[in-house]
């Protein structure tokens, strides 16, 4: 079964410094990998998924996440937060292949951005 | 509009009243999920369904049961609810789980109170 760790549960970067979230999850074969994010009081948004190809890929608000399978990792980042990234950030993993799945997510970062 | 519509948004209620979730989707989707959402343990998921009769268990069932007699429509029931079930309850569904890498479309939340 698949799993997935986000070893920071909190964490505050200034306006306009670069981020980095972490994610490692363990699956034995090649998973798709999700970025979602929740702002206070909302449900998840899709930030950005990776399910073949390009190991680097881009999605929205300027977001990126590369997938290292050297290292089960699945990290996102952005070069210059802004005030409205605060939020809480799950990486989830999806089991590749077959015609059915199940998500699971971590446990989530939530991001604080000081002015 | 795609929806998954989830009702009530606020629900308060006392220690062993028997409760009902509703979660609709406009969408057709086979996969529908329950999670619920409490500081620091992030989203964790209670149960799921591949499709029509089909459910099975996520990482925390107890206390919880559900249905799936339409594709459409996936209740989330609190035969006797406890306080340590109030918590914030999302509704998901997808085509396949995440099976073919496609995102999950979130419900806006219930966010329950039990006293």
């Amino acid at each position: 079964a698949q799993s997935v760790t986000q070893p920071d549960i909190h964490i505050t970067v200034s306006e306009g410094a670069s981020l980095e979230l972490r994610c490692n999850y363990s699956y034995g074969a090649t998973p798709y990998l999700f970025w979602y994010v929740q702002s206070p009081g909302q449900g998840l948004q899709l930030l950005l998924k990776y399910f073949s190809g390009d190991t680097l890929v881009q999605g929205i608000k300027g977001f990126e996440a590369e997938f290292k399978r050297s290292q089960s990792s699945f990290n996102l980042r952005k070069p210059s937060v802004h005030w409205s990234d605060a939020a809480e950030y799950f990486c989830a993993v999806g089991a590749k292949g077959g015609s059915q799945g199940n998500l699971i997510f971590g446990k989530g970062t939530k991001l604080s951005v000081k002015p | 509009e795609a929806q998954v519509t989830q009702n009530p948004r606020y629900l308060i209620t006392v220690t062993g009243k028997k409760l009902t979730v509703t979660c609709s989707q406009n969408m057709n989707h086979e996969y529908m999920s329950w999670y619920r959402q409490d500081p620091g343990l992030g989203l964790r998921q209670i149960y799921y369904s591949m499709n029509v009769e089909v459910t099975d268990k996520g990482d925390v069932p107890e206390g919880y049961k559900v249905s799936r007699k339409e594709k459409r429509n996936f209740p989330l029931i609190l035969e006797s609810p406890s306080p340590n079930q109030t918590s914030l309850y999302f509704c998901a569904s997808s085509p396949f789980g995440g099976a073919r890498g496609e995102k999950l479309f979130f419900g806006s939340g219930t966010q329950l109170s039990v006293l």
